[in-house]
């Protein structure tokens, strides 16, 4: 779905450094997510964000933090990378009401040597 | 909160063959069952949802069916195709009180010729 776009889509980077991943949406949804993907584990919720005003830890937040600069944008960061932290991150949006459907950026792939 | 689970984790089947797969979920309070297909190297796609209201919902060759009682939902493919090969993923919400959708741990189908 080209509305939810997420930069960048590739990054590998070293134990220690601080990344930032970013995401942008025309779809004019509050509601924001940022989940990462592991082998056998499923997409896992490390934050969520329903207005501008309003962060929330989702399952697996130690080691991450997020920015919601505009009701369009929502930032991910890793303060200190770890190798661990490699995965496949996705962002993802969904509108205001009880349906829950949520439309997903296109990823971005992190390894953390 | 929520616990979903899904199996198989992987499913291999013959062109044509009807495949299944199966989630269980915790909270009886649950009305909101998504199913969401991720190809390879793409993002997840809703498609197909189902509401407690109902017991069935058909699109085409996919259906899904709850049983409240038993707390699970299943995902069926009729006479699939080789463009069914993806990683599935099933999740469930409460609506009414939960924020965030509580995802399976996904399904690898394999259609193979």
């Amino acid at each position: 779905d080209a509305d939810v776009t997420q930069t960048p889509r590739n990054r590998i980077t070293k134990t220690g450094k601080r990344i930032m991943l970013e995401c942008s949406q025309t779809k004019g949804h509050d509601r924001m997510y940022w989940y990462r993907q592991d082998p056998g584990l499923g997409l896992r919720l490390i934050y969520y964000s329903f207005d501008v005003k309003d962060i929330n830890k989702g399952e697996i937040s130690d080691g991450y933090s997020v920015s919601r600069q505009a009701q369009a944008k929502f930032s991910l960061s890793l303060e200190s990378a770890i190798p661990n932290q490699t995965a496949l991150y996705f962002c993802a949006t969904s509108d205001w009401g009880g349906a829950e459907t949520q439309y997903f950026g296109p990823g971005t792939r992190l390894l953390v040597l | 909160g929520e616990n979903v689970e899904q199996h198989p984790s992987t499913l291999s089947v013959q062109e044509g063959d009807s495949a299944v797969i199966k989630c269980t979920y915790s909270d009886s309070a649950s009305n909101y069952f998504p199913w969401y297909k991720q190809e390879l190297g793409k993002r997840p796609q809703l498609i197909i949802d189902i509401r407690s209201n109902v017991g069935e919902k058909k699109d085409q060759r996919i259906a899904v069916t709850l049983n409240k009682t038993a707390k699970h939902f299943s995902l069926h493919i009729t006479e699939t195709q080789p463009e069914d090969s993806a990683v599935y993923f099933c999740a469930g919400i409460n609506t009414g009180t939960a924020s965030k959708l509580t995802f399976g741990t996904g399904t690898r189908l394999q259609v193979t010729l």
